[in-house]
């Protein structure tokens, strides 16, 4: 199977900074990859599609100026968010799906867990 | 959009017993995953099944995509087992994957 690294696992940060996350599929080339959100004892959300080269695509109701997303290169897309609030504690996970084939299976990160104090 | 309903939303299970969960979708789509997420938050691709049936040591699945639903087969659980089944699927092709609610599985010793 593909892998895929998400970084720093867990992070404690001050409400008002801003905190990097970053993904990266190791050992494929990723055009596109996604970013999701989950709350505790809930499902995965889908919040943006990161499409290297261009501006994400964020879903309805994800503030495109708070989570600030790059995807410089076909293995890294980053996912900022910035002046964290404790409202924005959560869990964070990325995945990815291999470019130029037709199997879109999707691969996942280990997942940030973020805690804002 | 697509909407996605798993069931049961939990269920406990003696060690070695078998269970199926289910997953039940309102559109066609071409991606459909099952993934079983560990303690830890890390989403473990069990299989890619689109369509027919697939088998992986103690777990199979088969999704009828012209009835619009998937099952996951765990037979003879472990403890190990233990933790929350997601069912997700794509119909875009854009690679959106929509989770369904999930089934938090229990296997006792």
């Amino acid at each position: 199977g593909a892998v895929v690294s998400q970084h720093p696992s867990r992070v404690i940060c001050k409400s008002g900074t801003s905190v990097k996350i970053e993904c990266r599929s190791l050992d494929f080339q990723a055009t596109t990859m996604f970013w999701y959100r989950q709350f505790p004892k809930q499902s995965l959300m889908l919040m943006a599609t990161s499409n290297e080269g261009s501006k994400a695509t964020y879903e309805q109701g994800v503030e495109k100026d708070k989570f600030l997303i790059n995807h410089a290169s076909l293995t890294l897309s980053t996912l900022t968010v910035t002046s964290a609030h404790p409202e924005d504690s959560s869990f964070y996970i990325c995945s990815a799906i291999r470019t130029g084939t037709v199997n879109t299976e999707a691969f996942f990160g280990q997942g940030t867990r973020l805690t804002v104090v | 959009g697509i909407q996605v309903e798993q069931s049961p939303p939990d269920l406990i299970l003696q060690e070695g017993a078998n269970s199926t969960l289910r997953c039940n979708f309102s559109d066609s789509v071409n991606n459909l995953q099952w993934f079983h997420q560990n303690p830890w938050g890390q989403l473990i691709n069990l299989f890619y099944i689109p369509s027919g049936t697939k088998q992986n040591g103690r777990l199979s699945a088969t999704t009828v995509a012209t009835e619009r639903y998937s099952l996951l087969y765990i037979s003879s659980s472990q403890t190990t087992d233990s933790g929350v089944y997601f069912c997700a699927v794509e119909s875009s092709n854009t690679g959106k994957l929509i989770f369904g609610q999930g089934t938090t599985l229990q296997v006792k010793p």
